[in-house]
């Protein structure tokens, strides 16, 4: 089962905007994690917050998550061409959590337009 | 460190045959993921692998195997190849555990069947 869900599914906006992505998940998770997907290439780690942080920053980044509403966004400062990706959340069970101790949603496709 | 390493990068096949692909996890790392990724179901976990016994399982039929070896080095294999196992094979290393702890992804491995 596929927890984590991502909106919108594709966002379009002007470079130097900025961008924002949600993510929302049903259980109750040990941390979540966002990635970047380049087209056809492998997932780019971005950012892991833990279920008792409530904001991360990393560069032009910020990952905020609200465990009381299951839910956590991801906002691109500035956006720039090459951010133009798929971005991934996943939602991290309690260690040894089984086959469901991480579920990525379907992702959000980014484009930048110059 | 060298990253996530998966060979071969790209595999054409034809239905029926068999087909392993390798993977190299990040030096130190105990736990190997591996995921399908298709258009229509998105990323899918397959196995984890950790100090050479399978940990957890995802969901997919016994055609798909995996192992790990001492030097935490994996491979997975997959039999009786079917048209609909055309996908991106991910390989995911961690330090300890995929639920927990951040994750790092090769370059995938593009498998084709004909």
């Amino acid at each position: 089962s596929q927890q984590g869900e991502e909106d919108p599914q594709a966002l379009s906006i002007q470079e130097g905007e900025n961008a924002t992505m949600n993510c929302s998940y049903k259980t109750s998770i040990n941390n979540l994690q966002w990635y970047r997907q380049n087209s056809g290439r492998g997932l780019v780690h971005l950012i892991l917050i833990r279920s008792n942080e409530r904001e991360k920053h990393s560069g032009r980044l910020r990952v905020t998550l609200d465990t009381s509403k299951k839910s956590s966004s991801l906002l691109i400062t500035a956006s720039r061409a090459a951010d133009t990706a798929s971005y991934f959340c996943a939602t991290g069970l309690y260690s040894g959590g089984g086959a469901d101790g991480l579920t990525f949603g379907k992702g959000t496709h980014l484009i930048i337009q110059p | 460190k060298a990253g996530v390493t998966q060979t071969p990068r790209y595999l054409i096949k034809t239905r029926g045959q068999q087909v392993t692909l390798s993977c190299s996890p990040i030096s130190g790392h105990r736990s190997v993921s591996w995921y399908q990724q298709t258009p229509g179901q998105g990323l899918q976990f397959l196995f984890e692998y950790f100090s050479e016994t399978q940990r957890n399982k995802g969901n997919f039929p016994g055609r798909f195997s995996g192992r790990q070896f001492s030097n935490s080095r994996s491979e997975m294999n997959v039999s009786t190849l079917e048209l609909g196992d055309s996908a991106l094979y991910l390989c995911a290393s961690s330090l300890e555990d995929r639920s927990t702890d951040t994750q790092y992804f090769g370059p995938g491995t593009r498998l084709t069947v004909l």
